[in-house]
């Protein structure tokens, strides 16, 4: 079965400053890969995703992700963050043909103005 | 874009009673449902998949006869968490996808359980 690992728990970063949160995921075979964020008093909401094709991937707000498929990676990164991007941010894999997808334990981040 | 619909947004009762979530994907049909459960301060958790016309399927370690869950059309989900006690309070979420396959899941905005 697959799982995924969010390392950071809480970030605090200053408004400019840059982001990455790391995600690694198990499994061996073909994997969909997903970063979702909840705004607070928010539902989940999709802010990129990753199928095939250009493991760079670029989704709303300025967010992109990076698939690294030997470090089994998919970190999400922002160059400058605002305070409105204080959110939590979870990354999500499906495995291929399944709808079935497995969150890891997000990251809060929060942004100091 | 789709849109998946939950109510209630919060429920309070008493320990014992059933409580029924409903999960609705608005401008679009799907054969598929999705049930997770967020704890405080921890992930979501999937706790079973919903099929229209067919029963759940649910995760390892999820009662089926306390979580009942009917996809009685393509647009609708319930879920029933039957004889609550306060160790079921939680957040509970569904999502739908577009389609199927392996498209993006789409959330409810989620349901507050508060089991006293």
């Amino acid at each position: 079965a697959q799982s995924v690992s969010q390392h950071n728990h809480h970030v605090i970063l200053s408004e400019a400053a840059s982001l990455e949160l790391g995600c690694n995921y198990s499994y061996g075979g073909t994997v969909n890969l997903f970063w979702y964020v909840q705004y607070p008093g928010q539902h989940l909401q999709l802010l990129l995703k990753y199928f095939s094709g250009d493991p760079l991937v670029k989704g709303i707000k300025g967010f992109e992700a990076e698939f690294i498929k030997s470090k089994f990676s998919f970190n999400l990164r922002k160059p400058s963050v605002q305070w409105s991007d204080t959110a939590e941010y979870f990354c999500a894999v499906n495995t291929g043909g399944y709808q079935k997808v497995t969150f890891g334990t997000g990251t809060k981040l929060q942004v100091i103005p | 874009g789709a849109v998946v619909s939950q109510h209630p947004s919060r429920v309070i009762c008493k320990s014992g009673t059933s409580v029924k979530i409903e999960c609705r994907s608005l401008d679009f049909q799907a054969t598929t449902m999705f049930w997770y459960r967020q704890f405080p301060k921890q992930s979501l958790m999937l706790m079973a998949t919903s099929n229209e016309g067919s029963k759940a399927t649910y995760e390892q370690g999820v009662e089926k006869d306390k979580f009942l869950i009917n996809h009685a059309s393509l647009t609708l989900s319930t879920l029933t968490v039957t004889s609550a006690h306060p160790e079921d309070s939680s957040f509970y979420i569904c999502s739908a996808a577009p389609g199927g396959g392996n498209q993006p899941q789409h959330f409810g905005d989620g349901t507050r359980l508060s089991i006293l």
